[in-house]
């Protein structure tokens, strides 16, 4: 079983739909991060949080440690928006990697 | 520049054949990790460097994969006799400290092995 699961894995949606995409983790963590990827393979980091809300812009974060959860929200969404969206988090102790472990993400289209 | 830049962006390779893929991260960031995203995948953790000193290589798959970041800014990240089951996306990403801080990442090499 992967550390991090997300779903759903493909959601396609109609412009101006309220979207929500949830991650579930299985470990500690000191932080959970919420990536962008479009096609071209360049990554970029939405939020990193590790307690309660974040907003920018459309874009809502939310995690609740106690249920090892978090859900990435999009408002008034857009064909923009349209990408992979990636959770990832920062185990909170231990050895091995000192990186980013990643769920395989999401696979967003938002329709005209 | 401001951002993680990787060179080249692509790269087609013949099996067999050496590659190096470079990061040049953001000026002063302490922390650079190397990631490999198979089609389809999530990326997954390579090698993480704090400065010049390779501080984590689990993630390197096989020998013929060897990392360096002689100067503790600029790395490259290298594949002796590419194999196919080598393609994938290689992303990097610094940071400006160690765990916890936030990660800033390249916008990847896509390496085909043929």
């Amino acid at each position: 079983k992967n550390e991090v699961e997300q779903s759903p894995q493909n959601l396609t949606a109609q412009e101006g739909e309220f979207i929500t995409i949830n991650c579930s983790y299985s470990v500690g963590i000191s932080a959970l991060h919420w990536l962008q990827q479009h096609p071209g393979g360049g990554i970029v980091s939405l939020f990193m949080l590790s307690s309660g809300k974040k907003k920018h812009g459309r874009l809502i974060a939310t995690i609740n440690i106690q249920e090892k959860h978090s859900s990435l929200h999009i408002t008034a969404s857009h064909p923009r928006d349209s990408a992979v969206y990636i959770c990832a988090v920062r185990v909170r102790s231990g050895g091995g990697a000192d990186g980013l472990t990643f769920g395989k993400g999401t696979h967003l289209i938002i329709q005209p | 520049g401001a951002g993680v830049s990787q060179s080249p962006r692509y790269k087609v390779a013949k099996r067999g054949q050496d590659v190096a893929l470079r990061c040049d991260p953001i000026s002063g960031h302490v922390s650079l990790f190397w990631y490999q995203q198979a089609l389809g995948q999530g990326p997954e953790f390579l090698t993480y460097f704090q400065n010049e000193a390779q501080l984590d290589k689990s993630g390197l798959p096989s020998d013929r994969f060897f990392a360096e970041r002689p100067e503790g800014s600029v790395s490259t990240l290298k594949i002796q006799r590419t194999q196919q089951e080598d393609s994938a996306v290689y992303l990097c990403a610094s940071s400006f400290g160690g765990r916890g801080t936030e990660a800033f990442f390249g916008q990847g090499t896509r390496l085909t092995v043929v």
